[in-house]
């Protein structure tokens, strides 16, 4: 059964720590994305991997840190220097070349 | 950051109206134009991608236009269905870069 999964479904979080949110695919895709979700705005794109090792920075990445060691997984670090880190995170990935992207059921992030 | 309008913000509808809303963006460098379905508590699911002016889509009873010299496109529901009930997200890529521009979404919501 192909997809996306990212875990976990919600999470919380004490303010000044922290948190990984996972994101893994088994669609053999090349470009994977991370984006946020706050009330009353579109879909932001905080980072995005095209290849293994590589990644670049979208819109909102100040706070955020990624890695993409495997093909199959592109986990987002939420860091403590994240302002406003309580939102909803949307993972998807795509083939390279090709424009449709894929998307997971997102993680619920709440900084107390 | 460029500006991708959706309109109206919500809809309620009574089952078997048709309805219609509209993604507007900025038509200087366009490459893609793309409609998701959202339903709560899952993922976006890709509808559509268009790219040339005038194209048209269609799938099922959901069709779309795409207009890119006045940068717009319209997303068509004929009879809407109580499972109609979700978001519908419009993103814009444009030549210059690989990112999708999402618009806020209209949530629709189809009275039975």
């Amino acid at each position: 059964d192909g997809g996306i999964t990212q875990s976990p479904k919600y999470l919380f979080r004490k303010e000044g720590q922290n948190v990984t949110l996972s994101c893994e695919q088994n669609l053999n895709h090349d470009a994977m994305y991370w984006y946020r979700q706050d009330p009353g705005q579109g879909l932001r794109l905080i980072y995005y991997s095209q290849i293994v090792n590589d990644f670049q920075k979208g819109d909102i990445a100040e706070g955020y840190s990624v890695s993409r060691e495997k093909k199959e997984s592109f986990p987002l670090t939420v860091t403590s220097a994240q302002k406003n880190p309580t939102a909803f995170y949307l993972c998807a990935s795509s083939i390279e070349g090709a424009n449709t992207q894929y998307f997971g059921p997102g993680t619920r992030l709440t900084v107390l | 950051i460029l500006n991708v309008e959706q309109s109206p913000q919500s809809l309620h509808v009574q089952e078997g109206d048709s309805t219609n809303f509209t993604c507007s963006f900025p038509s200087s460098n366009f490459y893609a134009l793309h409609w998701y379905r959202w339903e709560t508590a899952k993922s976006p699911e890709a509808l559509f991608v268009m790219t040339l002016n005038g194209d048209e889509k269609k799938k099922g009873r959901i069709s779309a236009t795409l207009n890119t010299k006045e940068g717009y496109s319209y997303l068509y529901i004929k009879g809407s269905q109580p499972e109609d009930s979700a978001t519908y997200l419009c993103a814009s890529e444009w030549v210059t870069g690989n990112q999708f521009y999402f618009g806020t979404g209209t949530s629709l919501t189809v009275i039975p």
